[in-house]
């Protein structure tokens, strides 16, 4: 079952802006909308944008969602200790007629 | 409020079936769609099938198809997945997530149930 592909990691000190990316296919990304995921260690996965761009409620506005074509990508603002964790983006696929999920990122605040 | 609670931690052989509870309250138990996922230690998210609890209506991920199991229970708001046959590979923790359709997810997920297989 093929996957979305994402950066296995990456970084950034306090206060930076750091971005992560996620690409996929047209029967995926590029014809559905793309969640995120954040999932700190052995916790369940917590929905921080849906639908693209959208945060539910009490998902702070530093974290915000974009999508183009078949990429998307999550980018987190005016970064935080506690922002460091897995993240995983997640699409509905037409053809597979199922999800899939990127293999994940790992954000570490240095 | 919402509340998806799973049931506990499992150890089982090779070749044994399990079952995986996961208890919903706090919305209408008919109106949302259960999706399940897995994910293996130290790997990424798994999307495995989905049950819908009004009609009982499931699908699973090609993956899986023969192996796996989705019900419901109206009576007591709880969806149920099984697994037959597992291996060594099948380790790993089950978590339910709610959805209003089978192509959306929304924030709701259960804790998590680790299912671990072992001889």
């Amino acid at each position: 079952q093929s996957g979305l592909t994402q950066p296995p990691s990456a970084s950034g000190t306090p206060g930076q802006r750091v971005t992560i990316s996620c690409s996929g296919l047209s029967s995926n990304i590029g014809s559905n909308p793309v969640y995120w995921f954040q999932q700190l260690p052995a916790t369940a996965p917590k929905l921080v944008i849906y639908r693209d761009t959208q945060r539910p409620s009490g998902v702070p506005d530093r974290l915000s969602g974009s999508k183009s074509g078949t990429s998307a990508s999550l980018a987190i603002g005016g970064l935080r200790s506690e922002d460091e964790a897995d993240y995983y983006c997640a699409a509905w696929d037409d053809s597979l007629s199922g999800w899939v999920f990127g293999g994940g990122t790992k954000l570490t605040v240095l | 409020q919402v509340q998806l609670v799973q049931s506990g931690t499992e150890v089982k052989e090779p070749g044994a079936s399990v079952n995986v509870s996961c208890k919903t309250s706090g919305y209408p138990f008919t109106a949302y769609y259960i999706h399940w996922v897995r994910q293996a230690p130290g790997q990424g998210l798994e999307w495995m099938g989905w049950i819908n609890p009004n009609t009982g209506a499931t699908k699973s991920g090609q993956k899986f198809q023969g192996r796996v199991t989705f019900a419901r229970n109206m009576s007591i708001t709880t969806v149920f997945l099984g697994l037959t046959f597992l291996t060594s590979d099948d380790t790993a923790v089950y978590y339910c997530a709610r959805a209003p359709t089978v192509v959306t997810l929304d924030e709701n997920w259960g804790q998590g149930t680790l299912v671990a297989v072992s001889s």
